[in-house]
């Protein structure tokens, strides 16, 4: 059974810093896209970063700079380090396994919330 | 970047209802098209892949269809699982868009 959770959710301060972390199973994961979306609370979905199989790594403008994706394949993990947050940084943040057909597995999610 | 716009944000109705959400790109994005359904306090699911391809499990009630810049996604008779939120996302191009979101609700 594929499976992604994901952790390290949590109250950081604005300008700090915070590091998440995916664990999957049941898949051959260094063949697999990983991609991470958040959602602000009662918000809708936005796509905040991906990660190739060969490294190659990807992000909208809105956390360009800002966040940093990385993967362990010998751990089965990525990893997400959001530096210098804002209060528009707070959601769920949740990432996902990406194939031809879209994203299609999900963790459950990580809460992170940016506050003083 | 690519803009997914969807329509409506809301919709009231109810069981048996046929239902139809439209989705529209700012640009071509081919058939690069996905269809996501969210429940509260869940991640969500995805339904469809490549605009009109379910995914393993997903009921036949549900379908899509579209290409380059116009998408719909209808339900042929509402059940009530169905009432949920739904989103369109783009994965033609890497910045991997999603819709506003279409609520469904009760009427």
């Amino acid at each position: 059974e594929v499976q992604l959770v994901e952790s390290g959710g949590g109250l950081v301060q604005p300008g700090g810093s915070l590091r998440l972390s995916c664990a999957t199973s049941g898949f051959t994961f260094d063949t697999y896209d990983i991609h991470w979306v958040r959602q602000p609370t009662g918000k809708g979905l936005e796509w905040v970063s991906a990660i190739g199989t060969v490294d190659d790594t990807y992000y909208p403008d809105s956390v360009k700079g800002r966040f940093s994706i990385s993967r362990e394949n010998a751990k089965r993990s990525s990893f997400l380090l959001l530096t210098n947050v804002r209060a528009g940084d707070t959601g769920v943040y949740y990432c996902a396994r990406k194939t031809v057909a879209g994203l299609d597995h999900w963790g459950p999610g990580t809460l992170v919330t940016v506050s003083s | 970047d690519i803009q997914m716009t969807q329509s409506p944000s809301t919709l009231s109705v109810s069981v048996g209802d046929r239902v139809t959400i439209t989705c529209r790109a700012s640009q071509s994005v081919s058939n690069w098209l996905a269809w996501y359904q969210q429940k509260s306090g869940k991640a969500p699911k995805l339904l469809i892949y490549m605009a009109s391809r379910l995914d393993s499990g997903v009921p036949s009630r549900f379908s899509g269809s579209g290409s380059g810049t116009e998408f719909t996604l209808t339900i042929s008779s509402l059940q009530p699982d169905d009432f949920a939120t739904y989103y369109c996302q783009q994965y033609n191009s890497y910045s991997y868009t999603f819709g506003q979101g279409t609520k469904l609700e009760i009427k």
